[in-house]
């Protein structure tokens, strides 16, 4: 069965700094990839996806994720980041075997001033 | 995403008590999702639906029943609530027919089961 995992449960940035926050996956198939935010009060957001194609796909708000096969990762990443990009972000796949979305657990983004 | 609307936004019941959350739809989508949230456990899918006469169990349906009147709306009901039903409930659509197509999510349902 297809999985996610974010190991991190918080992340610290300084705004202006570069962000990222990591997710790993296991699929049986090619993976489907995706990235969502949470705001606070607010329903999940999608950013990005990986479907096939370049490793490196860019997404809403400035984000932009790394797909690297040989280490199962799905990074996300921004160059510079803002206090306003402080949320909860999630990682999710779907493999070609099923259509449904498996979620991870969520990274807490903090951005300070 | 004002296209995905869910009512009520927060409810307060008490055990035993039956409730129903509904969600509704602009999209024009065939696929329909119920997952709960709980802190540090992510999204659990509870039930999806992939069109009017297609409901499927999710991870979590024990407990859970749904119903899709039509294609814009998709309800979920707690027969007999109880306090571990406690979470905040989302509902999505996705428009369906490839394994790479997005879910929009509605903005939620928080309940409190006391």
């Amino acid at each position: 069965a297809q999985s996610v995992a974010q190991p991190e449960d918080q992340v610290n940035v300084a705004e202006g700094n570069p962000l990222t926050v990591k997710c790993t996956y296991s699929v049986s198939g090619n993976p489907y990839l995706f990235w969502y935010v949470q705001y606070p009060n607010r329903g999940l957001q999608f950013l990005l996806k990986y479907i096939t194609g370049d490793n490196l796909v860019k997404g809403s708000y400035g984000f932009e994720a790394e797909f690297n096969k040989s280490q199962t990762s799905f990074h996300l990443k921004k160059p510079s980041a803002l206090v306003s990009d402080s949320a909860l972000y999630f990682c999710a796949v779907r493999d070609a075997g099923f259509q449904k979305l498996v979620f991870g657990t969520g990274t807490r983004l903090l951005v300070s001033p | 995403d004002a296209d995905v609307t869910q009512t009520p936004r927060n409810r307060i019941t008490k055990t035993g008590k039956r409730i129903m959350l509904e969600c509704s739809q602009t999209k024009g989508h065939d696929r329909m999702y119920w997952y709960r949230q709980d802190p540090g456990l992510g999204l659990q899918l509870i039930y999806y639906s992939f069109d009017v006469k297609d409901i499927n169990k999710g991870e979590i349906s024990d407990g859970y029943s749904v119903s899709r009147q039509a294609q814009a709306k998709f309800s979920l009901s707690l027969e007999s609530a109880i306090p571990n039903q406690t979470a905040l409930y989302f509902c999505a659509t996705s428009e369906g027919g490839s394994y790479t197509d997005t879910q929009y999510f509605g903005p939620g349902t928080r309940l409190t089961v006391l």
